[in-house]
């Protein structure tokens, strides 16, 4: 199992700023991954951390806009870039262990973009 | 991608009563998983059925799969208050190391 600290849990940002949202995991893990959910949604993968190299990112993301570090193999950051109302959203943090195929998600962060 | 789709989107029942909800899946898959989701925080890991299991049990939940139907269903037998929540289906591709989500089906428990 993993546990995950992802911070802040939540924020409300002005339009046209940035946030940074951390995830901590407390032990290594072999793949790290950010959702999005939508207001009364599903959750859309924005792209997949990797440890050391630019992150692989979804059809629709692109890195100027949702830049993702992965320093090591235990936590990540992702920045929401010049924001705008529609980035109103939970953003989630999530890690496969390798021993598990199952994700575990830290406790979201719920942002709101005025 | 997204690729589950879950009916109902919304289920309400009587504490005691059992809940069913359904998922669709489009491509063949490695192994498909639900998890639960408690007022929109992070999502939690409830059961995980592989391609060539047919039906899997956890405790109150039931979990049958049809991969000739590409559908699967979770049964919460004797409903608590506290199974108030979302419920997602998520599905593995046989080459895919992402998991890509369903709809989603919101359970009121009434007491």
């Amino acid at each position: 199992s993993a546990v995950i600290s992802q911070k802040p849990s939540r924020d409300i940002c002005q339009r046209g700023t940035s946030l940074t949202i951390q995830c901590q995991v407390d032990s290594q893990v072999t793949m790290m991954f950010w959702y999005r959910q939508q207001p009364g949604q599903s959750l859309t993968l924005i792209a997949t951390a990797n440890q050391g190299s630019e992150a692989t990112y979804e059809s629709g993301f692109v890195i100027d806009k949702f830049p993702i570090s992965r320093p090591n193999l235990t936590f990540s950051t992702l920045t929401v870039s010049n924001m705008s109302p529609e980035d109103s959203s939970i953003y989630l943090c999530s890690v496969l262990t390798g021993m598990d195929e199952k994700l575990f998600f830290g406790s979201g962060t719920q942002l709101s973009v005025l | 991608s997204q690729q589950g789709e879950e009916d109902p989107q919304a289920l309400s029942i009587q504490e005691g009563e059992n809940a069913t909800m359904n998922c669709s899946y489009k491509t063949s898959i490695n192994n498909l998983q639900w998890y639960r989701q408690n007022s929109g925080r992070g999502l939690v890991h409830l059961i995980l059925i592989r391609s060539n299991e047919r039906e899997k049990h956890s405790g109150r939940l039931r979990v049958t799969l049809d991969t000739s139907k590409k559908s699967s269903s979770l049964l919460i037998t004797a409903s608590r208050a506290a199974d108030t929540a979302s419920y997602f289906c998520a599905t593995l591709g046989s080459n895919d190391y992402k998991l890509s989500f369903g709809a989603g089906t919101t359970v009121t428990v009434r007491a």
